[in-house]
């Protein structure tokens, strides 16, 4: 079945640090592809998505490229701010079956310091 | 963009008692559904996904007549937690979409539920 696999957390950075989160998938057919972010005590906001092969996702400066050749799309930031302190997700839609459902990653924990 | 919301935010029960959560999409109409559920530091698990007007599609390991879900209109599901137990204290997020095939979900602002 389909899978995702992020880096293991926490991250812990210091501000106007570069930050990369590494994400690797497996599905059958071509999946689209998902970031999303979880603040403290909130549910999930989407951050980004990219739904085919070499489409580039960007949203407040983060970054993540569809790579059917690799299977990934790592999450790229020039620049974290003490605000991007948060649960990134990495998650699929899966080709079979509802259209809609989620297959995620474990989450990666970051935190930016001072 | 599309609003999923959840209610309540947070609930506190006793043990052996139920709690019902409610999704609605509040500005679109939504024929599935999907419940998931976050442990503590863990990832989202998929429990569930809710179709109007039919039964509920469960995921493997998921007990439907613990976890009564309930998809009445194309803008209200709800998740029942029936006779709860402290360990299903947890993090219950929803999510909808616009159309049936849409690639982007919405996610309601989940429920914390804790069972003492």
């Amino acid at each position: 079945g389909d899978s995702v696999t992020q880096m293991e957390g926490p991250v812990t950075l210091s501000e106007e640090a570069f930050l990369t989160i590494n994400c690797t998938y497996t599905a059958t057919g071509y999946p689209s592809l998902f970031w999303y972010v979880q603040y403290p005590g909130e549910g999930l906001q989407l951050l980004l998505k990219a739904t085919k092969a070499d489409d580039k996702g960007s949203n407040k400066g983060f970054e993540a490229t569809y790579r059917k050749e690799t299977t990934s799309f790592h999450l790229e930031k020039g620049s974290v701010q003490v605000s991007d302190s948060a649960v990134y997700f990495c998650a699929l839609t899966g080709t079979t079956g509802g259209g809609n459902k989620l297959t995620f990653g474990t989450g990666t924990q970051l935190k930016v310091e001072l | 963009g599309a609003v999923v919301s959840q209610h309540p935010s947070w609930v506190i029960c006793k043990s052996g008692t139920s709690v019902k959560i409610e999704c609605r999409s509040l500005d679109f109409q939504a024929t599935t559904m999907f419940w998931y559920r976050q442990f503590p530091k863990q990832s989202l698990m998929l429990m569930a996904t809710s179709n109007e007007g039919s039964k509920a599609t469960y995921e493997q390991g998921v007990e439907k007549d613990k976890f009564l879900i309930n998809h009445a209109s194309l803008t209200l599901s709800t998740l029942t937690v029936t006779s709860a137990h402290p360990e299903d204290s947890s993090f219950y997020i929803c999510s909808a979409s616009p159309r049936v095939f849409d690639t982007e979900a919405f996610f309601g602002q989940g429920t914390r539920l804790t069972v003492v």
